[in-house]
């Protein structure tokens, strides 16, 4: 079955410490997203990526990292910097649109839930 | 004014009425337009994808977009129990970052 699999479901932050979630899809999808989930406030995109070896911040990327190395694959990390890390993690990935094509939406993993000990 | 606006709910309805879900937006270059189911815990789910403007149906689930006046709808015919969830709207100019509303809960009363 193509999907989208985010790990852990959960997931506990010590103070200063750098955490990693991990986001893969066999869907062949050129594009990958990270969104953060908080209760009210909707999605808010953090990075996201068009291709491999490339990513773009997106509206709330301080305190986050990211790496494209493989196209199936689109790790963040939540740094020590981002001082409210608490929050529901959303990966999402979609076919790029082309210039001949229409947008083509979003597909959405199940997320990972991100506490703080 | 925000780009997308949503009503937070929630709405509850009895089993077998029809449900209004709606949004309305600010930027009249969005051309395309989606309905996202999310059930507690999980990701969204991708429910209904419309390029500009009209009606499409699928199953029990209708969506209808009115881009003269910047508003679009997601009609569900028949609620299920199954059906109680947040549902997002969600919209985007080609190619550009797509744009959440913050999700309508919706119950549906047996």
């Amino acid at each position: 079955d193509g999907g989208i699999t985010q790990s852990p479901k959960y997931l506990f932050r010590k103070e200063g410490q750098n955490v990693t979630l991990s986001c893969e899809q066999n869907l062949n999808h050129d594009a990958m997203y990270w969104y953060r989930q908080d209760p009210g406030q909707g999605l808010r995109l953090i990075y996201y990526s068009h291709i491999v070896n490339d990513f773009q911040k997106g509206d709330i990327a301080e305190g986050y990292s990211v790496s494209r190395e493989k196209k199936e694959s689109f790790p963040l990390t939540v740094t020590s910097a981002q001082k409210n890390p608490t929050a529901f993690y959303l990966c999402a990935s979609s076919i790029r649109g082309l210039v001949s094509n229409p947008s083509q939406p979003q597909h959405f993993g199940d997320g990972t839930r991100l506490s703080i000990l | 004014q925000k780009e997308v606006e949503q009503d937070p709910g929630p709405l509850s309805v009895p089993e077998g009425a029809i449900v209004s879900l709606n949004c309305t937006y600010s930027n009249s270059a969005f051309q395309y337009f989606m309905w996202y189911r999310q059930y507690s815990r999980k990701g969204p789910e991708l429910l209904m994808y419309t390029y500009s403007s009209g009606n499409k149906e699928d199953g029990r689930f209708t969506a209808q977009v009115d881009k003269s006046s910047k508003y679009i709808s997601l009609f569900i015919r028949d609620s299920q129990p199954s059906d109680s969830a947040t549902y997002l709207c969600a919209m985007n100019e080609r190619d550009d970052k797509i744009i959440f509303g913050k999700g309508t809960r919706l119950h549906i009363l047996p």
